[in-house]
């Protein structure tokens, strides 16, 4: 059983490169989301995807910002010239088709730091 | 907008100790999932929560959920070292794009 794989585990990156995140979801999960969690806080959404369709984008999410899901199985997530506000720990979820919950599992994250 | 708060945010405690971790929400909501997430690491699913009353329980640690009082506990029975991490309860409005709001965290340090 393959849980929820990230790529890159790390980056180091220097402002204003631009960089791109790989999540690729468990094999029958339609649903895949993106957090984003800074140091001593919780996770915070992102943006959201069932299937290949993006549903929701937080107001977190700037123009610097873009999500992909081309074919409803891996995602990718681009941040343009970055910023040192940028440096997180981006998350990857995603979540079966259930009518009445959505426990979402969880990747290994993608450490940014952008120096 | 919907907020999730716990507390404590820390907690330090002896082994062999009981706590309560609390996690009060500010909409309507029946589904509640807490998580575990040790440092450096993602998050673990403990447990899921969906209507009032629920109760889970796994070794040491025991959920519920009041959807009225808008309130879930997490009750940790004679902690030991291994408990040791943050726990974070999340909770899912549903109509939201089914995003999960997440409290702050509570670090729980567990002490021989």
């Amino acid at each position: 059983d393959t849980g929820v794989s990230q790529d890159p585990r790390h980056k180091i990156t220097k402002r204003g490169q631009n960089v791109t995140f790989r999540c690729d979801p468990i094999s029958e999960h339609n649903r895949l989301y993106w957090y984003r969690q800074t140091l001593g806080q919780g996770p915070e959404f992102l943006t959201y995807f069932q299937n290949e369709a993006q549903l929701e984008k937080s107001r977190l999410l700037s123009d610097r910002f873009s999500a992909e899901r081309p074919k409803g199985s891996f995602s990718t997530l681009e941040i343009q010239r970055t910023e040192q506000g940028d440096s997180a720990m981006y998350l990857c979820a995603s979540s079966g088709d259930r009518p009445t919950y959505n426990e979402q599992f969880f990747g290994p994250g993608t450490r940014l730091t952008v120096l | 907008e919907l907020k999730v708060e716990q507390n404590p945010l820390f907690l330090s405690m002896q082994e062999g100790k009981n706590y309560t971790i609390y996690c009060n929400y500010s909409t309507t909501s029946d589904r509640l999932y807490w998580y575990r997430q040790d440092p450096g690491k993602s998050l673990e699913s403990l447990f899921v929560l969906l209507s009032n009353g629920a109760v889970k329980q796994e070794g040491r640690l025991m959920a519920s959920l009041d959807t009225k009082a808008r309130l879930s506990t997490l009750h940790i029975t004679a902690a030991v070292h291994d408990l040791s991490a943050t726990y974070f309860c999340a909770v899912d409005t549903f109509n939201a794009g089914n995003m999960l709001t997440f409290g702050g965290g509570t670090r729980l340090m567990v002490k021989p």
